[in-house]
């Protein structure tokens, strides 16, 4: 079946300006993860969807970073304002389930990525 | 805080000698450990996860509690298993959402 999509694949903007990053997950995966994979940081958790149940945005590096979730599927991250730390692989990643508690963790299937580039 | 270490950026070894990525963790519950790879011009994926205890492209990974320790081996490197690899540690309390190490970039030479 279809794996998790991102779009766009590449995307260069202004410094100053708002992104969108959009992200498919796996159709029925109730849980959706967004990272960021930068030079200087690695990869780092931003921000978790578990079904309809309010997010975890304890990763989000700043409150020009925000994200929603709609309909318990698509994803979009928004970056308002952007400046040039903000240049990083963003990856979106869904899987079975991410509930608190249970001694499971479910795999993780990651997207391909959306580069942002920020001049 | 949770946190993962990958103390070696790059590993660079001849095609058949052994191999071990290593990975030192810090977490106070229970851990759950993953080794994810990624090859080149392809997307981040799970190699394997400590409580399978099987091996994985002749990959295995000991989860060593006392050690804190969950280093990658594979007794022969091939020259496919050139990628980048990191561990990664689940935060079973909260969302399972992962702390990343910072990864190790694996070369088989040939």
């Amino acid at each position: 079946g279809a794996g998790v999509s991102q779009s766009p694949s590449n995307k260069v903007t202004e410094k100053g300006k708002d992104v969108e990053l959009r992200c498919d997950p796996i159709s029925g995966h109730t849980a959706l993860y967004w990272y960021r994979q930068s030079l200087g940081q690695g990869l780092e958790f931003l921000i978790y969807f578990q079904g309809n149940s309010a997010p975890d945005k304890s990763g989000l590096p700043s409150d020009r970073f925000s994200a929603e979730r709609t309909g318990g599927s698509v994803s979009t991250l928004t970056i308002q304002r952007t400046q040039q730390e903000d240049s990083a692989v963003y990856l979106c990643a869904s899987s079975r389930s991410g509930l608190a508690g249970v001694p499971y963790t479910y795999e993780q299937y990651f997207g391909p990525g959306t580069r942002l580039t920020v001049t | 805080a949770q946190r993962v270490t990958q103390p070696e950026k790059l590993l660079s070894v001849f095609k058949g000698a052994p191999v071990e990525l290593k990975c030192n963790y810090s977490y106070s519950g229970s851990p759950e450990l993953f080794w994810y790879v990624q090859y080149s011009r392809q997307r981040l994926q799970l190699l394997l996860r400590h409580i399978s205890r099987e091996s994985i492209k002749g990959f295995t990974a000991d989860l060593n509690k006392g050690e804190t320790s969950f280093h990658l081996k594979k007794p022969f490197a091939q020259e496919e298993d050139s990628a980048m690899y990191y561990c990664a540690l689940s935060n079973n309390n909260a969302g399972n959402m992962l702390t990343f190490g910072g990864g190790t970039r694996l070369m088989v030479k040939p």
